[in-house]
């Protein structure tokens, strides 16, 4: 069955870049749209963006203009670039597929990846 | 964007309850309504998508409702593993936005 891994450094300093990698094993990547989602401590879901294995993008619009989404489907990874980031930025990142079968959803998480922004 | 409130934002309850959890959409959503369950530390599962169909391996004690801007997540009989944060999310229109959330806890 399919699973999601997250990778990169727990800790980023403030106005560096987070770079964050979601593996995707058990499947291919060569369909669905792939996402990132972050929680801040104690608080609620944020959607960041998206991007389907063909390269081709969606950003939450708070962010736009920091965050880049790319995808490596010879590595069956995706990635998340996030810069200029702040104390606001700490959070818990997920990645999460996207599924559109009798309606749109994400039905399949990866554990989440606790980044801190200090310096 | 589309905002999504839940009401209310934490409830306690005994295990056997029948638990209802409310989400208004700040505009109309059709069924694009999906629910999910996260417990400590962990991410969240999906439970409901479309407001009202049960996702594979979802005990049937969970049913969604609505449409609109009006929906409903039941639990028909509270089991002890049901104590989690619930958040209701939006597919309907780009950005995908989330409820803050409905933390049921025991009484």
């Amino acid at each position: 069955q399919v699973q999601l891994q997250e990778s990169g450094p727990g800790l980023v300093k403030p106005s560096e870049t987070l770079s964050l990698t979601c593996t995707v094993s058990g499947g291919s990547i060569s369909s669905h749209y792939w996402n990132w989602i972050r929680q801040p401590p104690g608080k609620g879901l944020e959607w960041i963006g998206d991007i389907y294995y063909s390269g081709s993008t969606n950003y939450n619009p708070s962010l736009t203009g920091r965050v880049t989404i790319s995808v490596d489907t010879s590595k069956n990874q995706f990635s998340l670039k996030l810069s200029s980031v702040t104390a606001a930025d700490t959070a818990i990142y997920y990645c999460a597929k996207w599924a559109q079968q009798l309606g749109y959803y994400f039905d399949l998480w990866g554990r989440g990846t606790l980044v801190t922004v200090s310096s | 964007d589309i905002q999504m409130t839940q009401s209310p934002s934490s409830l306690s309850a005994s295990v056997r309850d029948r638990v209802t959890i409310t989400c208004r959409a700040s505009q109309s959503i059709s069924s694009y309504l999906n629910w999910y369950q996260q417990k400590p530390g962990k991410a969240p599962k999906l439970l409901i998508y479309a407001a009202s169909s049960l996702h594979i391996g979802v005990p049937s004690r969970f049913s969604g409702s609505g449409s609109g801007t009006d929906f409903t997540l039941t639990i028909s009989s509270l089991q002890p593993e049901d104590f989690a944060t619930y958040y209701c999310q939006q597919s309907y229109n780009n950005p995908w936005t989330f409820g803050q959330g409905t933390k049921v806890e025991i009484k």
